[in-house]
């Protein structure tokens, strides 16, 4: 699986956008781009996935350079509950390969 | 209703002891996954299985054996406990190569 590259910690003022960005120069034709959350020390929750479009759904929006070599996550109006360590993934979906493999990720503090 | 649970959340035991830990998921997946969260918080996958058949092994000691008795429920078997075993461990379910999982809240495993 391509490796990802994040910052390791961001902060952001409550009610402006949040756009967690993350780097995957590696990346091939037919890997996903996931991004997932931990909250505090709950289990990881999905938030959003893509391959080379851009994506939108009720959480957030993902943005993939046309080369795809790097993603943004965007939270477009974050909240203290979104304080949390966003987790960056990029995964081939094939037989005996479907797997996860979480980097250290950005730990997003929401700034009241 | 929780989607997919885990029993217990917490577990303090001594060395050498065997401990068992439980997850189920009512979400109907057919894939359901071990993933272990050390001190420094690092999620790595254990195992996964699909349709009670074992797919993804990581390397893990012989003393973990996991056991899928259905497609619902994926538990964990710890035998010789050692100190090194202490972490978080995370149930997770997915439908077959896909990349959204589910989470459980994670168990605690504490080894004295």
């Amino acid at each position: 699986d391509a490796k990802t590259t994040q910052p390791p910690s961001m902060d952001c003022a409550e009610g402006r956008a949040a756009n967690l960005p993350c780097n995957h120069s590696t990346i091939s034709g037919n890997e996903y781009v996931y991004w997932y959350r931990q909250i505090h020390s709950q289990g990881p929750q999905y938030i959003i996935h893509g391959l080379k479009n851009n994506e939108t759904n009720e959480m957030a929006s993902l943005i993939i350079t046309e080369d795809r070599k790097s993603s943004t996550l965007i939270l477009p109006h974050a909240t203290l509950r979104d304080t949390a360590v966003y987790y960056c993934i990029v995964r081939v979906a094939e037989f005996g390969n479907e797997k996860l493999t979480f980097g250290t990720g950005t730990r997003l503090t929401i700034i009241p | 209703d929780t989607a997919v649970s885990q029993t217990p959340k917490y577990l303090v035991t001594q060395m050498g002891n065997d401990k068992s830990i439980k997850c189920e998921q009512n979400l109907g997946h057919d894939t359901m996954y071990w993933y272990k969260q050390d001190s420094k918080k690092f999620l790595k996958i254990m195992f996964s299985y699909n349709n009670k058949e074992l797919i993804i092994n990581e390397t893990v000691p012989n003393r973990f054996s996991p056991k899928s008795p259905d497609k619902a429920h994926l538990n964990l078997h710890i035998n010789s406990l050692e100190l090194g075993d202490s972490a978080v461990y995370f149930c997770a379910s997915s439908t077959y190569r896909a990349g959204e999982l589910f989470f459980g809240e994670g168990s605690r495993l504490t080894v004295l």
